[in-house]
């Protein structure tokens, strides 16, 4: 069973504007990671987030978790074309176990 | 680095013949994960590997699945017979550990079968 889902399934901006995608997640956590997958690619590896922390940024990237509600979100800061692509939360469990992937959320960046 | 590397990248094939999906990790990797991608579905994990040892293969939809890891750089997914529900993109991925690491993704094999 999928432990991420990830909230909206897609999303439409401006290029500009900001974009944010929620995670929700069912069982603790160590970590939560964020990827992203451009059309026809790999996923790929966009920032990890650890469960005593709540708050990371990385460039236009800024992630936050909420372990309480079992929530996190990113926030994509003045978003470019370049951004559109599907955007996944990944979640471990508290034990040492692999990632396990929402549905993704589709972002599209309109120039 | 390479990255994770999978072959063949596009394989179209007829239903009932076998198909054999390749994948080189990350040298200095110790675990191995093979991922199914679907629109349905996203993605699922079939099975995954430490030290070349299946150490969970519950994600495997049916015994026409198997996968091996004969050594630390290769392991391959096979389908026999495949199916045209088998359609869809086969992800290898690779990380130093099996949890909670950083994963590093192939860039998938694309199968239909018709």
């Amino acid at each position: 069973s999928q432990q991420g889902e990830e909230d909206p399934q897609a999303l439409s901006i401006q290029e500009g504007e900001n974009a944010t995608m929620n995670c929700s997640y069912k069982t603790s956590i160590n970590n939560l990671q964020w990827y992203r997958q451009n059309s026809g690619r790999g996923l790929v590896h966009l920032i990890l987030i650890r469960s005593n922390e709540r708050e990371k940024h990385s460039g236009r990237l800024r992630v936050t978790l909420d372990t309480s509600k079992k929530s996190s979100s990113l926030l994509i800061t003045a978003s470019r074309a370049a951004d559109t692509a599907s955007y996944f939360c990944a979640t471990d469990g508290s034990g040492n176990t692999p990632l396990v992937f929402g549905k993704g959320t589709r972002l599209s960046v309109i120039a | 680095d390479a990255g994770v590397i999978q072959s063949p990248r596009h394989e179209v094939t007829e239903m009932g013949q076998e198909v054999t999906l390749r994948c080189k990790p990350i040298s200095g990797h110790n675990s191995l994960f093979w991922y199914r991608q679907t629109m349905m579905r996203g993605l699922e994990l079939l099975i995954y590997f430490n030290n070349n040892v299946p150490i969970d293969d519950s994600g495997m939809p049916e015994d026409r699945f198997s996968a091996k890891m004969p050594n630390a750089s290769f392991s391959t997914l096979k389908i026999q017979p495949s199916e045209p529900r088998d359609s869809a993109v086969y992800f290898c991925a690779s990380s130093l550990t099996q949890g909670g690491n950083t994963i590093y993704f192939g860039e998938g094999s694309w199968l239909t079968v018709v």
